[in-house]
């Protein structure tokens, strides 16, 4: 199958780090993604990271890949009331011109 | 990154009527996909539209009821045929980057009453 699982809240005080988990089944994985949607907008990618990978950061944001155990995380550092949002959990198989297979995204609250 | 732009942003329209989204992409793409967001819930593929083919649906999606047109690289258009309240979605396009890279629009929020 080509479920992708997410918890679905998360809840954390400004300035602490939160850590969003997800895992997947398909091991043909090619590509792994985060995407933030905030309120009435659509999705944003926020970072990608490809299977051959273990990690990748890109300022606050820190991605890591188990691909032992088909487990992805999305660690924001710093965590700021703007972060307040759901974030998706997504897998490709292809090159980046296939679709994706979402989970059913991780609702952030951040509390001030 | 590609700049992706879909109209109408939102629209309420009357059930048994057919609303028309179009997607517009500011650089030439060969594939554009489709995907649905009913109301909590996560992101569903539609279809796939390729540029000079018919588009490729997924199951449980069928032409007669979304009829997909991709007429150039840079532009599609979804209809949603014969509307009920349960098509009351988001629905977003989207389309490849570099490698990896996928992007979307703002998506096109539809309530039918």
């Amino acid at each position: 199958g080509e479920d992708v699982e997410q918890s679905l809240f998360l809840s954390v005080r400004e300035g602490d780090s939160s850590v969003i988990n997800c895992t997947y089944t398909d091991s043909s994985s090619t590509y792994l993604y985060w995407y933030k949607q905030e309120p009435g907008a659509g999705l944003q990618l926020l970072t990608y990271i490809f299977s051959n990978m273990d990690m990748k950061q890109d300022q606050r944001l820190t991605v890591l890949l188990n691909k032992k155990d088909k487990h992805l995380s999305l660690r924001i550092a710093d965590t700021q009331t703007g972060d307040s949002a759901i974030y998706f959990c997504a897998e490709s198989r292809g090159s980046g011109n296939t679709p994706l297979v979402f989970g059913k995204g991780t609702r952030l609250s951040v509390i001030a | 990154s590609a700049v992706i732009s879909q109209k109408p942003s939102r629209d309420i329209c009357q059930r048994g009527t057919s609303l028309t989204i179009q997607c517009q992409v500011d650089s030439q793409v060969t594939m554009m996909f489709w995907y649905r967001q009913q109301p909590g819930q996560s992101l569903t593929l539609i279809a796939t539209a390729n540029q000079g083919s018919e588009a490729t649906y997924e199951s449980g999606f069928v032409i007669d009821k979304f009829p997909i047109s991709r007429p150039n690289l840079t532009f599609s258009t979804l209809t949603v045929s014969n509307m009920s309240p349960e098509d009351s979605s988001i629905y977003l396009c989207s389309v490849g980057g570099g490698p990896g890279e996928l992007f979307f629009g703002e998506g096109s929020r539809l309530t039918v009453l």
